[in-house]
């Protein structure tokens, strides 16, 4: 099977700018969830989405939004981004819930 | 509101000996609980794992202990080798408005010295 798919690997935006982010997560895989990693704060949880809807939400502005595909594909937005936005964002898939989750390799991203 | 605490930002441990990553949580909720380990550059990935009912799961040189009176989990590492060099992470799973909710702690930088 093909692993978790993030799309792109890095990336450098400016303050005020919006972006999107990508996740293809493994065949079969219904559920996704996203996580932001920073230096101090471990994984921070963000959403989770499970056939197209969000079932869970993390403690982060409205300006994180996020959205799952029928094909399972799932994409966050972060609009007006914010220096302290900078942070590895990594995207997860697993069958069920529960925890045991498969990675993504996340995407880097850096806010000037 | 750190619900899952892993209180030691890093550990060094010599090739051979026990690395022992210790791990707090605070929520009775929670009912299962696994450990990730994460290189540089790559995602976490799954280690072990534990439910709620049992006190202890091994797998080859892994061994998990979850002691629910003291809210306490531990990973055990025997015998530490220097690939097993990178972040832990500790993470607790529970019921979240019908569906399971999994928080993590901020991870144990664990060096395995040759």
């Amino acid at each position: 099977k093909a692993g978790v798919t993030q799309t792109p690997r890095y990336l450098i935006k400016t303050r005020g700018q919006q972006v999107t982010l990508s996740c293809s997560p493994i065949s079969g895989h219904r559920s996704v969830s996203w996580y932001q990693q920073t230096p101090g704060q471990g994984l921070q949880f963000l959403f989770e989405y499970f056939s197209e809807t969000q079932r869970n939400k993390g403690n982060f502005p409205g300006r994180f939004s996020g959205r799952q595909f029928s094909n399972s594909r799932s994409e966050m937005n972060v609009s007006t981004l914010e220096l302290g936005d900078s942070a590895l964002y990594l995207c997860a898939s697993s069958e069920a819930t529960g925890g045991r989750y498969t990675f993504g390799s996340g995407t880097r991203l850096t806010v000037v | 509101d750190q619900q899952v605490k892993q209180n030691s930002p890093s550990l060094s441990v010599q090739e051979g000996r026990i690395s022992i990553l210790n791990c707090d949580y605070t929520n009775s909720m929670f009912d299962y609980f696994l450990w990730y380990k994460k290189y540089p550059a790559e995602g976490p990935t799954f280690l072990i794992s534990i439910s709620s009912i049992k006190d202890k799961n091994e797998d080859g040189r892994f061994t998990v202990f979850l002691n629910k009176s003291a809210k306490h989990l531990s990973l055990h590492i025997v015998p530490s080798q220097p690939g097993d060099s990178a972040v832990y992470f500790c993470a607790a799973s529970g019921d979240s408005g019908g569906y399971q909710k999994v928080t993590f702690g901020i991870g144990t930088k664990l060096q395995v010295i040759p």
